[in-house]
């Protein structure tokens, strides 16, 4: 079975320093692996998403992540964070179906 | 409209009493999912609709839950007999990729039917 795992529920950055939202993920197949976000009152929206082509994932709003088979890890990382990007950040693996992560709300102080 | 719609996006319902969500997906998606998401937790899968079949209810938590696409395009998502730890946001998404092995498309989410058991 697939999982994902994501570490911090809640993380609370600085405008303009580096966020860092760690996924680890559980596979006994190559896995598919996602990123979406979540606004305040809004819908999960896709950010990016690893499908075996390229490891370093570049996605919208400036965010990245690299898939690392030998850590089995998805972190999602963006050089310099802004009061928008506040919101839920959730971790998926996919391959019959697809399953989420518990999230992480990235909080961006001024 | 252009994204997936669901209704109502509020529900107070009271123990005991049936409820019924509605999911409107994006027009033309094959696939829709419903999804359990209870307060500070992710979206925990309940079934998956490729078309009308069902082709997989295994993370409805109870008998009490019950969905269905008759047409392949509207999905409802009924709860009977609610009991208060139903209470939780229910998410609809569709996507234009069936799901067929691996999963690599996009998932289009609504803003969810929260529901409130008292």
């Amino acid at each position: 079975a697939q999982s994902v795992t994501q570490l911090g529920s809640h993380v609370s950055v600085s405008e303009g320093a580096l966020v860092l939202l760690r996924c680890n993920y559980s596979s006994s197949v190559p896995p598919y692996l996602f990123w979406y976000v979540q606004y305040p009152n809004q819908g999960l929206q896709l950010l990016l998403k690893y499908t075996s082509a390229a490891t370093l994932v570049k996605g919208i709003n400036g965010f990245e992540a690299e898939f690392k088979k030998s850590e089995t890890s998805f972190h999602l990382t963006k050089p310099s964070a802004h009061m928008s990007d506040a919101a839920e950040y959730f971790c998926a693996v996919s391959y019959n179906d697809m399953r989420f992560g518990a999230g992480t709300r990235l909080t961006v102080k001024p | 409209g252009a994204g997936v719609s669901q209704s109502p996006r509020y529900k107070v319902a009271k123990r005991g009493q049936d409820v019924a969500l509605r999911c409107d997906p994006i027009s033309g998606h094959v696939s829709l999912f419903w999804y359990q998401q209870a307060l500070g937790q992710g979206p925990e899968f309940l079934t998956y609709f490729q078309n009308e079949a069902q082709l997989d209810k295994s993370g409805l938590p109870s008998d009490r839950f019950f969905a269905e696409r008759p047409e392949g395009s509207v999905s409802t998502l009924k709860i009977q007999r609610t009991q208060q730890e139903d209470s939780a946001v229910y998410l609809c998404a569709s996507s234009s990729q069936r799901l067929a092995g691996p999963f690599t498309g996009e998932l289009f989410f609504g803003e969810g039917s929260r529901l409130t058991v008292l």
